[in-house]
């Protein structure tokens, strides 16, 4: 079964620009969830999908906004985007259970000039 | 305020012996807790996990334990090897399905 896949790996962007970034489920998996990773913070949650709804939300401005499809892929998108939301940004998917693992995808580099 | 804690940002072990990796939580409402292993330029991949309503599990080398009294879980890998050399995440999740991770310790097993 083909794991969590993320596109594009590495991005650049400068200032005040936008980006999307999008993210596949394990097939049948129906919840997607963002993370954003620095240095300083470490990993934190941005928001989790579940059937099309955002069903949680971390502390994120709402710069940092995502959606869901029917076939469950995500996408996350960064409004006017400043140096500091340079980060590993990662997806995670699971069945979508309380108990159940989430699996996460390699990542998607951002970084901000 | 940070509710997972890895106290410990590195550990260095030789290889063969035990490398114990420490967690502590504040939350009392969380109720699953998992352990991640990161690569550089890779994202985590799932370890081990544990049910609040458990005291240990167990999966290969790899052991955690759960202290639900001290908010405490390790995880045990025995024996270390070189390959094990990685940051691990603690994470926990409680009703609302997204997991808090701690900042990672970085594992150095020395051949």
């Amino acid at each position: 079964k083909a794991g969590v896949t993320q596109t594009p790996r590495y991005l650049i962007k400068t200032r005040g620009q936008q980006v999307t970034l999008s993210c596949s489920p394990i097939s049948g998996h129906r919840s997607v969830s963002w993370y954003q990773q620095t240095p300083g913070q470490g990993l934190q949650f941005l928001f989790e999908y579940f059937s099309e709804t955002q069903r949680n939300k971390g502390n994120f401005p709402g710069r940092f906004s995502g959606r869901q499809f029917s076939n469950s892929r995500s996408e996350m998108n960064v409004s006017t985007l400043e140096l500091g939301d340079s980060a590993l940004y990662l997806c995670a998917s699971s069945r979508g259970s309380i108990g159940d693992t989430q699996y996460f995808g390699p990542g998607t580099r951002l970084t901000v000039l | 305020d940070q509710q997972v804690k890895q106290n410990s940002p590195s550990l260095s072990v030789q290889e063969g012996r035990i490398s114990i990796l420490n967690c502590d939580y504040t939350n009392s409402m969380f109720d699953y807790f998992l352990w991640y292993k990161k690569y550089p330029a890779e994202g985590p991949t799932f370890l081990i996990s544990i049910s609040s309503i458990k005291d240990k599990n167990e999966d290969g080398r790899f052991t955690v334990f759960l202290n639900k009294s001290a908010k405490h879980l390790s995880l045990h890998i025995v024996p270390s090897q070189p390959g094990d050399s990685a940051v691990y995440f603690c994470a926990a999740k409680g009703s609302n399905y997204k997991l808090t991770f701690g900042k990672g310790t970085l594992l150095t097993v020395n051949p």
